[in-house]
């Protein structure tokens, strides 16, 4: 059964702090990776995808992937309010199509 | 961008009845996806459908069904509603490109069966 585990949190940061959100996989042969931004009600959106070993950097946002230790990350930096949402992480094998999510894991920035 | 889009934001519907969930995507994607999702269990996959009449089952299709009569179109069908159906619905499209596809979501139903 491959696995996406994340901590549900709630985790707390202060505004203007860094957020460091984690993820450990079960799949040894996943190929994408995926951080998604979820508000209350509302649908996920993509924020970040990232292939390779090492970091990503988008913005606030910097995607942290290593394929030997099966852990991915996602950094945000000078947190805003506006990023208490949840975050899902998300693994594509690359055999299909299909993602498999972990349950999410909520953050909260304290003004 | 891409733009997918669902029937409806909110929905409520009686025990027993059958219910359609639409979803459409303007962009000419293959690849489809219906998701239910609630609390402490996280995004389940219910039905996915690589093409026009193909359908594949997820990891939770029993009290569902599916129709792909177009591309652009994907519905998600409630033969008999039962109130442990009550959830919300997602569902999502695959755009290629890298190294393997990203899914994109609509907004969501939210279903209630009373």
């Amino acid at each position: 059964q491959k696995e996406v585990e994340q901590n549900s949190g709630p985790l707390s940061v202060p505004e203007g702090a860094i957020a460091s959100l984690n993820c450990t996989y079960s799949d040894r042969v996943s190929q994408s990776f995926f951080w998604y931004r979820q508000y209350s009600g509302k649908s996920p959106e993509l924020i970040m995808s990232i292939y390779s070993n090492g970091d990503k950097e988008d913005g606030r946002f910097t995607a942290q992937l290593n394929k030997a230790s099966q852990y991915v990350s996602l950094l945000i930096r000078d947190s805003q309010p506006s990023d208490s949402a949840t975050y899902l992480c998300a693994v594509n094998s690359g055999r299909d199509d299909k993602i498999i999510f972990g349950k999410g894991t909520r953050l909260h920035i304290l003004p | 961008d891409v733009k997918v889009t669902q029937s409806s934001r909110y929905l409520v519907k009686r025990t027993g009845e059958k219910v359609f969930l639409e979803c459409v995507q303007d962009m000419d994607h293959e690849n489809m996806f219906w998701y239910r999702q609630d609390p402490g269990l996280g995004l389940r996959l219910i039905y996915f459908s690589y093409d026009v009449k193909m359908k594949e089952k997820g990891d939770i299709p029993e009290g569902y069904s599916v129709s792909r009569e177009k591309k652009e179109r994907f519905s998600l069908i409630l033969e008999s509603a039962s109130t442990n159906q009550t959830s919300m619905y997602l569902c999502a499209c695959v755009v290629a490109g890298g190294l393997t596809d990203t899914q994109y979501f609509g907004p969501g139903t939210r279903l209630t069966v009373l």
